[in-house]
């Protein structure tokens, strides 16, 4: 069984750009999460999606934005780059619903570089 | 005080000792606990989950938990080089959203 994939592997932009970061989540599951890794600051929750509705956000500007589609792929937008938006970013799917005992499992992540 | 927190380490033990890992959590409601152990440069893979107090054994790994305490750790038995990694807890209560601490560091010497 395929795990979460997400592309890009890695991406640098430039200040003030925008950048799109993609996930497909585990065949079969429905929720999809985002969550920031930067140096030092650990892993950080940014978003979830379930059955393509925003359920729960975290503590991130509007610039952050996403959906998820009738396929159940994500994708995340990062508008007008801040230097400190460098950071791996990493999805994760569950079968759904966000049950508390829901596991949720990572992709690769995509790393992202602002200069 | 943080809501979910770890001994940053690094926590050095020899080949075939029992590594010993803790995490402290702030939000009593707190329901599901996780651990993932994170390769350099690799994302997040699960090691164990647990939900209810006790003990949770699965191989060489054993997962502690303590809601009285706010407590929850992590045993690794008979520990390889291969163990070295970051380990972190993970906490969710509602809303799907994993809350991590900053992770533990482990060496493992041959």
């Amino acid at each position: 069984e395929a795990g979460v994939t997400q592309s890009p592997t890695h991406l640098i932009k430039t200040r003030g750009q925008q950048a799109t970061l993609r996930c497909s989540p585990i065949s079969g599951h429905t929720s999809v999460y985002w969550y920031q890794q930067a140096l030092g600051l650990g892993l950080q929750f940014l978003l979830w999606y379930d059955e393509g509705e925003e359920r729960n956000r975290g503590n991130f500007p509007p610039r952050f934005s996403g959906r998820q589609f009738p396929n159940y792929s994500s994708e995340l937008n990062v508008n007008a780059l801040e230097l400190e938006d460098s950071a791996l970013y990493l999805c994760a799917s569950s079968s759904g619903s966000g049950r508390f005992q829901e596991t949720q499992y990572f992709g690769p992540g995509t790393r992202l570089l602002v200069l | 005080q943080k809501e979910v927190e770890q001994n940053s380490g690094p926590l050095s033990v020899p080949e075939g000792a029992i590594a010993s890992l803790n995490c402290t959590y702030s939000d009593r409601v707190s329901q599901s606990f996780f651990w993932y152990r994170q390769y350099s440069g690799k994302s997040p893979e699960l090691i164990m989950s647990i939900y209810s107090n006790g003990d949770k054994e699965d191989g060489r790994f054993t997962a502690q938990l303590n809601k009285a305490s706010q407590y929850v750790s992590l045993l690794i038995r008979d520990s390889q080089p291969s163990d070295s990694a970051t380990y972190l807890c993970a906490v969710t209560n509602q809303g799907g959203k994993l809350i991590f601490g900053q992770g533990t560091e482990l060496s493992v010497k041959p």
